[in-house]
């Protein structure tokens, strides 16, 4: 099984900073990637598919990056809308297909 | 647009059996080159991916629930289901169903979630 691990565990942020989340793989899962958004009581929402492409109406300051075992999320500017956590996941070696532990993003 | 609705009990006995239904609106289950999963996530936990079937009837499911799992299609319903037999509390959780894409060499993600149904397996 391929465990993603996500790192940080919180980041603490302001509106208008950057965000830089970290995914790594336990072995290489080429570019089978996905980010997640989930805010509290609502469905998680797919944000970039294949590392590195914004899912449909996802606004441009998302973006995703990396291949192989190492993968990045960025949010150029924090809206107060992006605090949530946020999820990778992999579809390479499955199965299963495994999620990361996830990484809130908290207003500082 | 594409919508999905989980459907089912809430509150389950332990070692009865949980199931549920996601009602695809909007679309043909049968259409495209999708595939249609269950996803579990325990209050205030991560996602933990159930399994997933295609519109031919093609399973795959997490080993570490493979023996108590069974994911069906009614495509005439446009339906989709899950059984969970034996159900104990480490069962209890709010489960989504979602449908996901992939065309090699592309992976195109889960794009459609459903709203999630809380189900409590308990006494």
């Amino acid at each position: 099984e391929i465990v993603l691990t996500q790192s940080p565990a919180t980041l603490s942020l302001s509106p208008g900073e950057r965000a830089t989340l970290s995914c790594r793989a336990s072995q290489s899962v080429s570019s089978y990637l996905a980010w997640y958004q989930q805010k509290p009581g609502q469905a998680p929402r797919l944000l970039i598919y294949d590392a590195s492409n914004r899912a449909t109406g996802i606004p441009a300051r998302f973006s995703g990056s990396g291949s192989g075992t190492d993968f990045t999320l960025t949010i150029s500017s924090l809206e107060p809308e992006d605090f949530a956590v946020y999820y990778c996941q992999q579809r390479s070696k499955w199965p299963p297909e495994t999620f990361g532990q996830g990484t809130k993003l908290e207003i500082k | 647009q594409v919508q999905l609705q989980e459907s089912g009990p809430g509150l389950v006995k332990p070692s009865q059996t949980l199931s549920l239904t996601c009602t695809v609106s909007g679309g043909s289950i049968t259409s495209g080159t999708y595939y249609w999963s269950w996803i579990r996530q325990p209050a205030g936990k991560g996602l933990e991916w159930i399994g997933r079937i295609y519109s031919s009837g093609s399973t795959n499911y997490n080993p570490s629930l493979k023996s108590r799992v069974t994911i069906s299609v009614d495509t005439s319903r446009n339906q989709f289901s899950l059984t969970v037999r034996s159900a104990t509390a480490a069962d209890t959780a709010m489960y989504y169903c979602a449908r996901g894409s992939m065309v090699a060499p592309y992976y195109y993600g889960m794009d459609v979630w459903g709203q999630g149904t809380t189900v409590t397996v308990s006494s």
